[in-house]
C-alpha cells in the first residue's frame, strides 16, 4: 500500500522560501506513470492545486503561482519537493502531497494523499 | 476563482439521497473525480472516471456527468457521510487541475 508522508518546517518568516518534502513509501516513485502533485488549503477553506510532477520529470504549476513555484523529484529517496518563494501570510495552509495515475488524459483522480502538514507564515 | 462551482452547503436527512453537483465548462470534455474531506483529516477519493469507486468506499455512492455538471449522489445517506466534498478535474486548457470550491454536506 502506498503511502506519502509531507515534512518540513510548520513555520516560515515572510519573503523566505517555503520547502516540504513528501516522501513516498510502498513503492517506487521512479516506477510505473504517475503524476506527483502537491495541494495545500488555507484554514476553513477550499482545496487548491499548486503543481506537480510526472515520473519522467515534466512539470506543470498552477497559472496563480507558477512564478514562485518549483517541484523536484529524488528518485533515489523516493521524494519529491516544494519550493514555494516570496511567501506572504497567504500562503498559510496545509500543504498535501499526493498521486494520480497518469492511466487516462480524461479522467485525473488523486488516488493516494498525504495526512498533511500545516505551514504558517509568520515572522 | 474556481472553474469548477459547487453549492456551499446542502442538507439531507438521515437515509435519503443527495445529489452534489459541480459545474464547469471543462467538464464537458473531461470527467470528475470527487474527494470527501472530514474536519482535520485529508481528502478521501469516492468517486473517479465515468462512475468508478476506489476499494472501500460503499456503493451508496456514484457519479453521473450530463452536459457541463458532475454530480455525487449518495443513496441512503448515513450519519458519516456528513463531510466536504470537493469535485475537481482539468480546467478548460486541459494543461492545469482545478478543484470546486466544495460542498458542506449535512446530515440531519
Amino acid at each position: 500500500q502506498v503511502q506519502l508522508q509531507e515534512s518540513g518546517p510548520g513555520l516560515v518568516k515572510p519573503s523566505q522560501t517555503l520547502s516540504l518534502t513528501c516522501t513516498v513509501s510502498g513503492g517506487s516513485i521512479g516506477s510505473g506513470s504517475y503524476y506527483w502533485s502537491w495541494i495545500r488549503q488555507p484554514a476553513g477553506k477550499g482545496l487548491e492545486w499548486i503543481g506537480r510532477i510526472y515520473t519522467g520529470g515534466s512539470t506543470n504549476y498552477n497559472p496563480s503561482l507558477k512564478s514562485r513555484v518549483t517541484i523536484s523529484v529524488d528518485t533515489s529517496k523516493n521524494q519529491f519537493s516544494l519550493k514555494l518563494s516570496s511567501v506572504t501570510a497567504a500562503d498559510t495552509a496545509v500543504y498535501y502531497c499526493a498521486r494520480a495515475p497518469a492511466s487516462s488524459y480524461f479522467h485525473y483522480y488523486f488516488d493516494h494523499w498525504g495526512l498533511g502538514t500545516l505551514v504558517a507564515v509568520s515572522s | 476563482s474556481s472553474e469548477l462551482t459547487q453549492d456551499p452547503a446542502v442538507s439531507v436527512a438521515l437515509g435519503q439521497t443527495v445529489r452534489v453537483t459541480c459545474q464547469g465548462d471543462s467538464l464537458r470534455t473531461y470527467y470528475a473525480s470527487w474527494y470527501q474531506q472530514k474536519p482535520g483529516q485529508a481528502p478521501v477519493l469516492v468517486i473517479y472516471g465515468k462512475n468508478n469507486r476506489p476499494s472501500g468506499i460503499p456503493d451508496r455512492f456514484s457519479g453521473s456527468t450530463s452536459g457541463n455538471t458532475a454530480s455525487l449522489t449518495i443513496t441512503g445517506t448515513q450519519a458519516e457521510d456528513e463531510a466536504d466534498y470537493y469535485c475537481h478535474s482539468r480546467d478548460s486548457s486541459g494543461d492545469h487541475l482545478v478543484f470546486g470550491g466544495g460542498t458542506k454536506l449535512t446530515v440531519l
